[in-house]
């Protein structure tokens, strides 16, 4: 069964950093560009960041460029998103996908954001 | 990079069938065959309806049905069933290895 598993989610302070973790199961996650798209609540879906199989090639949504940085482990079947400078329009529902055919294919459950004093 | 536009709402009678646009530019919808769309109910992930302007996923019923003409891409809903009361989203590649979502467009079964 495939399987994505976001954790790391939590309250942080304006300024602060986050660290969040997508555990992959199920398929073959080398072979797979993956992504980060964000929900603020109540709000539609907004693409965040983009990686290549193998780590090479990343992208980013304006909004976060130069603050948040994508990475894999192909080894481990993981995805990361390093979060920095947090600010209150960062708070959302954090959901990892699998890439395909430039859109996304499988989701997880997600890991909500909070960023509050 | 800005959002495509969706119609905010739009509704249907059982049975009945519903579209929803989706528009963008040349530089991502009108550009690429790459439009996919989602169905989010409340509390949930999004699922994976369409892929690549018109393909369905396994698993996806056949009143689920894609198209694009320009710039604007489009997500028909046959035999509306309470069950297809929902949000939906369409994205598209963006060029440069980015994407873009709509807006969103709820869904309601009268």
């Amino acid at each position: 069964e495939v399987q994505l598993a976001e954790s790391g989610g939590g309250l942080v302070q304006p300024g602060g950093s986050l660290r969040l973790s997508c555990a992959t199961s199920g398929f073959t996650f080398s072979s797979y560009w993956m992504n980060w798209v964000r929900q603020a609540p109540g709000k539609g879906l907004v693409w965040v960041s983009r990686i290549q199989t193998d780590g090479t090639k990343t992208a980013y949504a304006d909004s976060v460029k130069g603050r948040f940085t994508v990475s894999r482990d192909n080894a481990k079947n993981t995805l990361y998103l390093q979060m920095n400078s947090l600010r209150a329009e960062d708070t959302a529902v954090y959901y990892c996908a699998r890439g395909k055919s430039g859109g996304v294919d499988l989701w997880g459950q997600g890991t909500l954001v909070t960023v509050s004093s | 990079q800005s959002a495509l536009t969706q119609p905010p709402s739009a509704s249907g009678s059982p049975g009945q069938s519903v579209t929803i646009s989706c528009t963008g530019t040349s530089s991502d919808v009108g550009g690429y065959k790459y439009v996919s769309w989602y169905q989010q109910h409340p509390g949930k992930a999004p699922k994976l309806l369409i892929y690549e302007v018109s393909q369905r996923p396994s698993g996806v019923p056949d009143r689920f049905s894609g198209s694009k003409s320009g710039n604007t891409a489009s997500l028909t809903v046959s035999g509306l069933q309470a069950e297809d009361e929902a949000d939906y989203y369409c994205s598209s590649y963006g060029g440069n290895n980015k994407v873009v979502f709509g807006g969103g467009t709820k869904v309601t079964v009268l």
